[in-house]
């Protein structure tokens, strides 16, 4: 198992201005995720962070927007850049661990990070 | 685009009951299904999962039903605890761009009744 954790933890922001959420595991992991989860619904995959490469975003994100950093296997960044009302969300951090049988994936989150944009 | 889906938004159960929560994907490519749990104010946890070579799968007072042929998931909570009041997510994952993929359907809130 992987722990994770997020800071911070909740925020709140002025619109027009840009929040980085740090994400930290206490193991090296070669993959990271960062997700979306809007409130009340489930979570989208915003990008896939690999150490050493760009980060992989999934349709509907850009890089400009939520820019990743993934400085080594234990920590990344994700930045929400010029915030509008509709980024409020909880953005959350996830590791998979392959270790279980045939390369199978069980995904951990952190907790994740409660950002209202006003 | 593929998606997963639950059936039931909302479930609201007398503890000690037993829970079924249902899910319906829709990519017959997913050879992998999770179940996951989340707390209010936490990330998901995960409860239980179980391989599409596979059509069932028990764990401690949990139990995920597979049926391929409606593209159909269930989870079984058996004696349903105040504790099990949570949202629970279903997850496919595709095997995509060399590594899977997890897809989260919209999730059902249990509620236990005391």
């Amino acid at each position: 198992s992987a722990v994770i954790s997020q800071k911070p933890s909740r925020d709140i922001c002025q619109r027009g201005t840009s929040l980085t959420i740090q994400c930290q595991v206490d193991s090296q992991v070669t993959m990271m995720f960062w997700y979306r989860q809007q409130p009340g619904q489930s979570l989208t995959l915003i990008a896939t962070a690999n150490q050493g490469s760009e980060a992989t975003y999934e349709s509907g994100f850009v890089i400009d927007k939520f820019p990743i950093s993934r400085p080594n296997l234990t920590f990344s960044t994700l930045t929400v850049s010029n915030m509008s009302p509709e980024d409020s969300s909880i953005y959350l951090c996830s590791v998979e661990d392959r270790g279980g049988e045939e390369g199978l994936t069980e995904a951990f989150f952190g907790q994740g990070t409660r950002l209202t944009v006003v | 685009g593929e998606s997963v889906g639950l059936h039931l938004p909302t479930l609201s159960v007398q503890e000690g009951d037993n829970s079924i929560i249902n899910c319906a994907y829709s990519n017959s490519a997913s050879d992998y299904f999770i179940w996951y749990k989340q707390e209010s104010g936490k990330g998901p946890q995960f409860i239980i999962d179980i391989r599409s070579n596979m059509d069932k799968r028990q764990g401690q007072r949990v139990t995920v039903l597979l049926n391929k042929t409606v593209k159909h998931l269930s989870l079984q909570i058996a004696a349903t605890q105040p504790g099990d009041s949570a949202v629970y997510f279903c997850a496919e994952a595709p095997w995509m761009d060399s590594s899977y993929k997890l897809i989260f359907g919209s999730g059902t809130r249990l509620l236990v009744r005391p």
